[in-house]
Parts: structure tokens; sequence; C-alpha cells
């Protein structure tokens, strides 16, 4: 059972638009959001993360949204740019109140973002 | 600047052998992870280690062991190579629930 969703396997963005992208989670229990950004043959670095007391989150140009009541979380970069091309994984914290820190990734989207 | 490294970055190896792939960390976390990655999937979970000698399954076992020896390093080992374990192999560190440090990964490819 697929806990984090991201529906959209792919987006295509002009450059200087907006870019949102988007994850749904099914488990009311995850108290942490993280999205993580990953290059090709390069291992995921972290982006931006949110609180569930949170409902926004702002980083230059990456703001995340929560949306608890409809266990929905989205990403908006803007304004885009070439470099932000890259596959966007969504990730919730599995495992509650305990400290081992395991992460429940959704299956990724990639953006592309045109010249 | 911390660090997770992990030995290979492309690895060739043939159906039915053992093969190890090593991380190692140089933050003192407590807990390691080792996922894969594969399109349309994204990241799954293979083991999980929060101790030195502590680990645990996580939803894709099947196929693969772990060693926890020392509290840098985090190996995972398939203990015969087939041909639908060709995949990323990404290693990752955290501490509590701080998110996670990855490694650069190791596309591995079994023929």
């Amino acid at each position: 059972d697929q806990q984090v969703k991201q529906n959209s396997p792919s987006l295509s963005v002009q450059e200087g638009r907006i870019s949102i992208l988007n994850c749904d989670y099914t488990n009311s229990m995850f108290d942490y959001f993280l999205w993580y950004k990953k290059y090709p043959a390069e291992g995921p670095t972290f982006l931006i993360s949110i609180s569930s007391i949170k409902d926004k989150n702002e980083d230059g140009r990456f703001t995340v949204f929560l949306n608890k009541s409809a266990k929905h979380l989205s990403l908006h970069i803007v304004p885009s740019q070439p470099g932000d091309s890259a596959v966007y994984f969504c990730a919730a914290n599995g495992d509650g109140s305990s400290n081992t820190g395991k992460l429940i990734f959704g299956q990724g989207t990639t953006l592309q973002v045109k010249p | 600047d911390v660090k997770v490294t992990q030995s290979s970055r492309y690895l060739v190896k043939r159906t039915g052998e053992k093969v190890f792939l090593e991380c190692v960390q140089d933050m003192d976390h407590e807990n390691m992870f080792w996922y894969r990655q594969d399109p349309g999937l994204g990241l799954r979970l293979i083991y999980f280690s929060y101790d030195v000698k502590m680990k645990e399954k996580g939803d894709i076992p099947e196929g693969y062991s772990v060693s926890r020896e020392k509290k840098e390093r985090f190996s995972l080992i398939l203990e015969s190579a087939s041909t639908n374990q060709t995949s990323m192999y990404l290693c990752a560190s955290s501490f509590r629930n701080y998110g996670y440090t990855f490694g650069s990964g190791t596309r591995l490819t079994v023929v």
C-alpha cells in the first residue's frame, strides 16, 4: 500500500514560470514532510521540509504548502530555472514518535524546465 | 562537510554472484538505510539499522541481507544476485528524525 503518492510522473514548464509538484499521503500520523531533489547518477539532496504544525514553509524560490485535512502537500518553485530540472521526491516521516527517522518516499516527479 | 560514501558508483555482476555494497558515513549518525530506486517505483526501503548490530527489514528485504558491525559502516549483501536486482542502490544516514543524507548511489547491473 503506497502511503505517499506522487501521481504525476512528469512535469514540463517554461523557464521563469511557476512549477507546482504535488504529493498525497494516507497516514494521518505523519508529522514531518520533506522534499528531495535528485539529478541523474547522484544521490538525492534535501530541499525543504515542513512540520505538521505548519501549513507553509518558504526558502528562497521554494515553498512547501501542507493541507492536513486533504492530506496533501505541494512544492512551488518560482521562478523555475533550467537547473531545477531533476526528479523530485516527496517523503514523510514514517515512524511517528520513534527516533529511527525512517522516511517513506513517493514515486517521484521528473521536472523539466525549458529555456 | 558531512558525507555518506558508497564504495562503488558502477558495478556489473553475474547472476548468482554474492555482491557486497559498502556504505560509510562520517557524521556519527545512529540510523542508516539502504534503498533501491527504480523508474516509476520511487525509493523503496530494503533494510535499515538504528544502532550497531541492529537491523530491521524494510519493504523489500527478500534476496538481501545487511551487516552493521561498526557505527559508521552499513553493508548491503545480495546473497545470490539476480537480474531483477539490477537497480540504483542508495545508502543514507540520519540523526533521529532530522532527515537523511544520501550517498551518491551505486548503479548495479546483474547480467
